[in-house]
C-alpha cells in the first residue's frame, strides 16, 4: 500500500459545481497535512494546510479524519481557473526522518 | 521578492556526463529539499537538508548527490546521469522540516540521452 494515495482522476465537472476529493495515508502517526495545487508544467504551490478542526478558505474546505486516516478537499462553486492538479502532502514527522510524502495528485478539469 | 531559483530550467545531456542543477533561496529557510516528478508517480523526495552541512536521503537518492555548504544554496549533482534520471526536478525550501509551507523553484526539465 502506498503511504499516500489519491484518486488520479481526472475529475471533469461543469463550472459552478461542487467537487470533493480524498487522500488516504497509511501512517497513523502523521502530524502535518497540506493540499498543494499544481498547474500544468508549473511548480506546486500551497493551497491550504489541513488542521485537526478542519479549515475553510473561501470556496475551499479541507478536513482531516484521523480515525479513517484521510484528508479531504471540497471546492464549492468551481471556476474555470480551478482546473489544476491537486496534491495531498503528508509529513509523518517520524523521529528517524523528515521525509515529506506527496500523493501523485488528482487532476481536476472545470468545463464551461 | 522571496523566491527559490533553479538553473538550468531545461537541460539535455548524454549518459555519463556529470551535471549540477543549482538551487538558491533568499528567504533564510533552514530546510531545503529536492524532488523529482514523473508521470503516475507524483513527487518523490530525493534528498533533504535540515540545515547547513546536514543532509539526508529521501525516498529515491540513488544516483544523486547534494551538498549544503551555505544556507541559501542546495545543488543537486548527478555524477553519471542515466536515461532513467530523465525527469522534472523541483527544489523546495521551508522554515522547518515539514510543518511549514514549502516554496518550490520553477523546476528543471532534464533529459538524459
Amino acid at each position: 500500500r502506498k503511504e499516500v494515495e489519491q484518486d488520479p482522476g481526472p475529475f471533469n465537472v461543469p463550472e459552478g459545481a461542487t467537487v470533493a476529493f480524498n487522500c488516504t495515508y497509511s501512517n497513523s502517526a502523521s502530524q502535518s497535512f497540506f493540499w498543494y495545487r499544481q498547474d500544468c508544467r508549473k511548480e506546486p504551490k500551497l493551497l491550504m494546510s489541513v488542521y485537526s478542526s478542519g479549515n475553510e478558505d473561501g470556496r475551499f474546505t479541507a478536513q482531516l479524519n484521523r480515525a479513517s486516516q484521510y484528508i479531504s478537499l471540497l471546492i464549492r462553486d468551481s471556476k474555470l481557473s480551478d482546473s489544476a492538479t491537486y496534491l495531498c502532502v503528508v509529513n509523518p514527522l517520524d523521529s528517524s526522518a523528515s521525509k515529506i510524502i506527496f500523493g501523485s495528485g488528482t487532476r481536476l478539469s472545470i468545463r464551461p | 521578492e522571496a523566491q527559490v531559483t533553479q538553473n538550468p530550467r531545461y537541460l539535455i545531456t548524454v549518459t555519463g556526463k556529470k551535471l549540477t542543477v543549482t538551487c538558491s533561496q533568499n528567504m533564510n529557510h533552514e530546510y531545503m529539499s529536492w524532488y523529482r516528478q514523473d508521470p503516475g508517480l507524483g513527487l518523490r523526495q530525493i534528498y533533504y537538508s535540515m540545515n547547513v552541512e546536514v543532509t539526508d536521503k529521501g525516498d529515491v537518492p540513488e544516483g544523486y548527490k547534494v551538498s549544503r555548504k551555505e544556507k541559501r544554496n542546495f545543488p543537486l549533482i548527478l555524477e553519471s546521469p542515466s536515461p532513467n534520471q530523465t525527469s522534472l526536478y523541483f527544489c523546495a525550501s521551508s522554515w522547518t522540516e515539514g510543518t511549514d509551507t514549502q516554496y518550490f523553484g520553477p523546476g528543471t526539465r532534464l533529459t538524459v540521452l
